[in-house]
């Protein structure tokens, strides 16, 4: 099955620090999104990004779907980013269903 | 508008018992996703509930797990005769069809004891 690798898995970094958030898959995929896990468990959607880039405030993120990884830049962090940030990448998993494969997370901690 | 609500928030049970959790989705989204999450780990996927087709239940850990949805919407997870490596967040998350964005809920945390 297709493998959800996220990079690095801890950063430590002080507010107003910049960040790069790396996603590699193994296969092709038909979509995939960024999450925010916040401190209290409450999962977000970030971006939903098969391709390209997008960029939301202080967000942005890019997907090179034929080199098989996305990147997630958050820039100026400040403490409330803290937290983890998932990649799942979706797969075609039966006739019409799709699934989504998570990678194990990178855990963002901004100190003040 | 409102987002996706499960109850309850936290559940402490007795090993052994049965447990049943609740899912919300977001009015009018066809496809209705449940997740397992262990402390400190990634999402595990169980069970996916796409309009009226039957559901993909290819996540689910074993027979004690079930799920069903009602009437296209709300949804129930039972844990039957609960263990201990049960304990863990079960997220629910919905989305307008099985392709597009997905949308979670809080999360019930179950302990069991």
């Amino acid at each position: 099955g297709i493998q959800v690798e996220q990079s690095p898995p801890d950063l430590i970094l002080q507010e107003g620090a910049n960040s790069t958030l790396r996603c590699n898959f193994s296969d092709s995929v038909n979509n995939l999104q960024w999450f925010h896990q916040n401190p209290w468990g409450q999962l977000i959607n970030l971006f939903y990004i098969p391709s390209g880039t997008k960029q939301n405030g202080r967000l942005s993120a890019t997907t090179v779907a034929t080199e098989r990884y996305s990147l997630l830049y958050i820039s100026s962090s400040q403490t409330t980013d803290s937290g983890v940030y998932f990649c799942a990448v979706e797969r075609l998993f039966r006739d019409s269903n799709y699934q989504l494969i998570w990678g194990a997370g990178t855990k963002l901690i901004i100190k003040p | 508008g409102a987002g996706v609500s499960q109850s309850p928030s936290n559940k402490v049970t007795e090993k052994g018992k049965d447990v049943e959790l609740r899912c919300d989705p977001i009015s009018g989204h066809t496809a209705l996703y449940w997740y397992r999450q262990s402390l400190g780990q990634g999402l595990e996927f169980l069970i996916y509930f796409q309009g009226n087709s039957a559901p993909d239940k290819s996540g689910l850990p074993s027979d004690r797990f079930s799920a069903e949805r009602t009437g296209g919407s709300v949804s129930t997870l039972t844990i039957q005769r609960t263990q201990q490596e049960d304990s863990a967040v079960y997220l629910c998350a919905s989305s307008l069809e099985s392709t597009y964005e997905q949308y979670f809920g809080p999360g019930t945390r179950l302990t069991v004891t």
